[in-house]
């Protein structure tokens, strides 16, 4: 199996920050890597697909970029909307695996 | 836009075999790839495995010989089955399906069911 390991596992920001999320693969997957929000009580929403392609409907202070085994997350003002807990998934192999989630919360 | 809703039970005791459904509204099942997706309270996301339309599954090694994932276009429902279930398998039960129609899939999971809980306990 393909590990995807998140870093850092939590972090505390303010509205407005830039935040930046890592996610690494444990063998190369290219630009197979995905993005989800998720909110307490909901489903994952997906964010970013292919490593940088920005989902319908996603704001644009979300970006993606990366290659190979590392990627990156970048919320680039943080909304109230936006505290959440996100995690990496890469559709490069089977079975599908995801990081561990980075939660984002209020500093 | 598609929309997605599991059902079943919310409890099954140990060792009896879990059973869910998605149904699958505001599109056809058909062209697509669906998916069962877990999460354990508190804890992170787990791929169950995967079913085309045509009735191709892939599933997850680690589940494989316990797990059976089945479609039916007619009722535009998809279904889980977890046999021998233990505490372990307590979880919220997602069904979630392909951004796109690709064949092979796509593995990105554009859209998601609510989700289920499913306890295991006597």
């Amino acid at each position: 199996d393909i590990q995807m390991t998140q870093s850092p596992s939590s972090l505390s920001a303010s509205v407005g920050d830039r935040v930046t999320i890592t996610c690494r693969a444990s063998h190369s997957i290219s630009t197979y890597l995905n993005w989800y929000q998720q909110k307490p009580g909901k489903a994952p929403k997906l964010l970013i697909y292919a490593a940088s392609s920005l989902q319908s409907g996603v704001p644009l202070r979300f970006s993606g970029s990366g290659s190979g085994t590392d990627f990156t997350l970048i919320i680039s003002s943080l909304q109230p909307e936006d505290f959440a807990t996100y995690y990496c998934q890469q559709s490069y192999g089977t079975p599908r695996t995801f990081g561990q989630g980075t939660k984002v919360d209020v500093k | 836009q598609v929309q997605l809703q599991e059902s079943g039970p919310g409890l099954v005791k140990p060792s009896e075999t879990l059973s869910l459904t998605c149904t699958v509204s505001g599109g056809s099942i058909n062209s697509y790839y669906w998916f069962w997706i877990r999460q354990p309270p508190g804890k992170g996301l787990e791929w169950i495995g995967q079913i085309h339309y045509s009735g191709t599954t892939n599933y997850n090694p680690s589940l494989k010989s316990r797990v059976s994932i089945l479609v039916d276009t007619s009722k535009n429902q998809f279904y889980l089955k977890l046999s021998s279930v233990t505490a372990a398998d307590t979880a919220i039960y997602y069904c979630a399906r392909d951004r796109l129609s690709a064949n092979p899939s796509i593995g990105e999971f554009g859209f998601w069911g609510q989700g289920t809980l499913v306890t295991v306990s006597s």
